[in-house]
């Protein structure tokens, strides 16, 4: 399987911050890699697709990054409803596609 | 708007099946592949398997063919069954479409929680 490792596992900010996560891949995978962002007790929300491909309705402020072994999501400039925790996910190969272990972002 | 809903036995034994159903409404079926994906308790998700209109899948190898997805196009709907579960299999169970060329799933399910609990 390929490990997708993220980095870090939590981070503490403020609104209006600007963060980025970032996404090691065991292998390289080219730009395979999609971002989600999980609210507690709801389903992932797709917001990068193909490393740095928005998806419709995201905010801009959301973007991606890399290829490779190494990725990033960036949030320009943090909102509240950002605070939430986010995952990585490899479509490179697909037995299995894989996901980084997830990243807590709270608020300072 | 596509929306998916997803239905099946809630709480299981050790060694028991479980079975989801997931169907597909208002949007194109046959465009896309349907993926289960699931989330163990305070961890992080798992990719399951997918599935396609004809029938085609890839599964998670991990699961030591245990796992079977299977399709019913005329209804527009997929379904999931996990064999010999333990408590290990605890978890919400997504159905999720999966976008072309592995551009991410873009549309999930409401989730459905399974305990294995003897």
């Amino acid at each position: 399987d390929i490990q997708m490792t993220q980095s870090p596992s939590s981070l503490s900010a403020s609104v209006g911050d600007r963060v980025t996560i970032t996404c090691r891949a065991s292998q390289s995978i080219d730009n395979n890699v999609n971002w989600y962002l999980q609210n507690p007790g709801k389903a992932p929300k797709l917001l990068i697709y193909g490393t740095s491909n928005l998806q419709s309705g995201v905010p801009s402020r959301f973007s991606g990054s890399g290829s490779g072994t190494h990725f990033s999501l960036t949030i320009s400039s943090l909102q509240p409803e950002d605070f939430a925790t986010y995952y990585c996910q490899q479509t490179y190969s697909s037995t299995p596609y894989t996901f980084g272990q997830g990243t807590k972002l709270e608020i300072e | 708007q596509v929306q998916l809903q997803q239905w099946g036995a809630g709480l299981l034994k050790p060694s028991e099946t479980l079975s989801l159903t997931c169907a597909v409404y208002h949007g194109s079926f046959n465009d896309y592949y349907w993926t289960w994906i699931r989330q163990s308790p305070g961890q992080a998700l798992e990719w399951l398997g997918e599935i396609n209109h004809h029938g085609r899948t890839n599964l998670n190898p991990s699961l030591r063919g245990r796992v079977m997805i299977s399709v019913d196009t005329p209804k527009n709907q997929v379904s999931l069954q996990l064999t010999s579960v333990t408590d290990a299999d605890t978890a919400i169970y997504y159905c999720a479409r999966a976008k072309a060329f592995g551009y991410g799933v873009d549309v999930w399910g409401q989730g459905t929680t399974v305990i294995v609990s003897s």
